[in-house]
């Protein structure tokens, strides 16, 4: 049981160029999150996935496009690659409890990516 | 609008020494709260949460935390601090709005604990 991974741990891009980064799960869970961290800022929510086929939008959306086709994968896009997108970012899943409530959020190791 | 306050930027302590990180909330609804710890370069772990019944929550590493539905805060605790708690310590809030139940996190609390 890997629980969640992120793909890749490091990246630097140019200015413009687009790139996906990678998460998959492995415990079936049906909600999946990606989050931006910046310094000071804490974690920001981007998109978010209540499961295949169904994602919506987070606090800060712009920029960046999602996908949900399987339980497993939530991929993140970043179509034209902004300096201000530089950031660590974190992919987490979590379940629906038998108590009714969310489960707490299971988090990938990040990817740091760098816009130059 | 739903927010987390974590007050402090940093909060230094000595080793053997009880810690305290505070956590303020502001939600409609009934909130679901949450500690995390980040250590350099890696994810975040869960550390304990609050959903309903004692306000004293215990979690992992012998971590604590006071649910305070009067004063909106979760604060954590650690009766006894060591130099590896030394981490960045995020708190977080869910309300159970139907599924999506986002959360939203505070903008951390580096915790610096010395021999």
């Amino acid at each position: 049981n890997a629980g969640v991974t992120q793909t890749p741990k490091f990246q630097v891009l140019k200015t413009g160029q687009s790139m996906t980064l990678q998460c998959a799960q492995d415990m079936n869970h049906e909600y999946m999150s990606w989050y931006r961290q910046d310094p000071g800022m804490g974690l920001r929510l981007i998109h978010y996935s209540v499961g295949a086929g169904i994602t919506d939008q987070g606090e800060v959306p712009n920029g960046y496009n999602v996908s949900r086709s399987t339980t497993e994968d939530f991929p993140l896009r970043l179509l034209s690659a902004a300096p201000s997108q530089t950031s660590v970012y974190f992919c987490a899943s979590s379940y629906q409890s038998s108590t009714g409530g969310r489960t707490e959020a299971f988090f990938g190791q990040g990817t740091r990516l760098t816009v130059v | 609008a739903q927010s987390v306050a974590q007050p402090e930027d940093q909060v230094n302590v000595a080793e053997g020494n009880p810690l305290t990180v505070k956590c303020t909330y502001s939600v409609s609804g009934n909130p679901y709260l949450f500690w995390y710890v980040q250590y350099p370069n890696r994810g975040l772990q869960f550390l304990l949460k609050y959903i309903t019944g004692d306000n004293l929550v215990k979690g992992s590493y012998g971590f604590e935390a006071e649910f305070n539905k009067s004063q909106t805060s979760f604060h954590l605790k650690k009766p006894s601090a060591l130099v590896s708690d030394s981490a960045l310590y995020f708190c977080a809030v869910r309300v159970p709005l139907g599924n999506t139940g986002k959360l939203i996190f505070g903008q951390g609390t580096t915790l610096q604990v010395k021999p």
